[in-house]
């Protein structure tokens, strides 16, 4: 299986600050990577698929980047409803597996 | 508006079964590849299992051979049945669909499964 580790695991940050999340893959997977945020008591809400293009309806101040083993999302002025747990996931092969997250702290 | 719509969810004991059933409204089952994601108390996510629109499944490791995944097309439902469930298996599990580079994009608010003796 293809092991997703996430860095930082949690970070603080404040209201309009800037924050990047990094998450790494075991083997190469392309752009076969999602982003995802959960807030407390909430599904999982989709951000980004394959690697960089920003889901429908999600606000732009989210982007990712990257490819192969090496990927970023990067959220830019965060708003209260941002203070959430991020995951990636790869989709280059079943199963498909989840970083073990990154909870986003006031 | 998509609507996934769990229930199923509860206390069993060890070694027992459950059956998880994900009504949706606003897509077709059959149609859509859908899945099954769990998530233990406090922990990440995991994904589970999958079904193609062409009946292919697949599914972890961890629960290959104990849990099926199955649909019924007429009532547009997913299934996931449970066997010999352990505590390992507790977890919130959510019925999922997924779409452009199998990305979730519609989740449903999820069902509590508990094993405990």
């Amino acid at each position: 299986d293809i092991q997703m580790t996430q860095s930082p695991s949690s970070p603080s940050a404040s209201v309009g600050d800037s924050v990047t999340i990094t998450c790494r893959a075991s083997q190469r997977i392309s752009s076969s990577l999602n982003w995802y945020r959960q807030r407390p008591g909430k599904a999982p809400q989709l951000l980004i698929y394959s690697a960089s293009t920003l889901q429908s309806g999600v606000p732009s101040r989210f982007s990712g980047s990257g490819s192969e083993t090496d990927f970023t999302l990067t959220i830019s002025s965060l708003q209260p409803e941002d203070f959430a747990t991020y995951y990636c996931q790869q989709t280059y092969n079943i199963p498909y597996t989840f970083g073990q997250g990154t909870k986003l702290k006031i | 508006e998509v609507q996934l719509a769990e229930s199923g969810g509860g206390l069993v004991q060890p070694g027992g079964s459950l059956r998880l059933s994900c009504v949706a409204s606003g897509l077709t089952v059959s149609s859509n590849y859908m899945t099954w994601v769990r998530q233990a108390p406090g922990k990440g996510l995991e994904w589970v299992s999958v079904l193609h629109s062409s009946g292919t499944t697949y599914y972890a490791d961890s629960v290959k051979g104990r849990f099926t995944i199955s649909r019924d097309n007429f009532m547009n439902t997913l299934y996931l049945q449970m066997n010999s469930l352990t505590v390992e298996d507790t977890a919130v599990y959510y019925c999922a669909r997924e779409w452009v580079a199998a990305a979730i994009d519609y989740w449903g608010q999820g069902s509590l499964v508990t094993v405990s003796s």
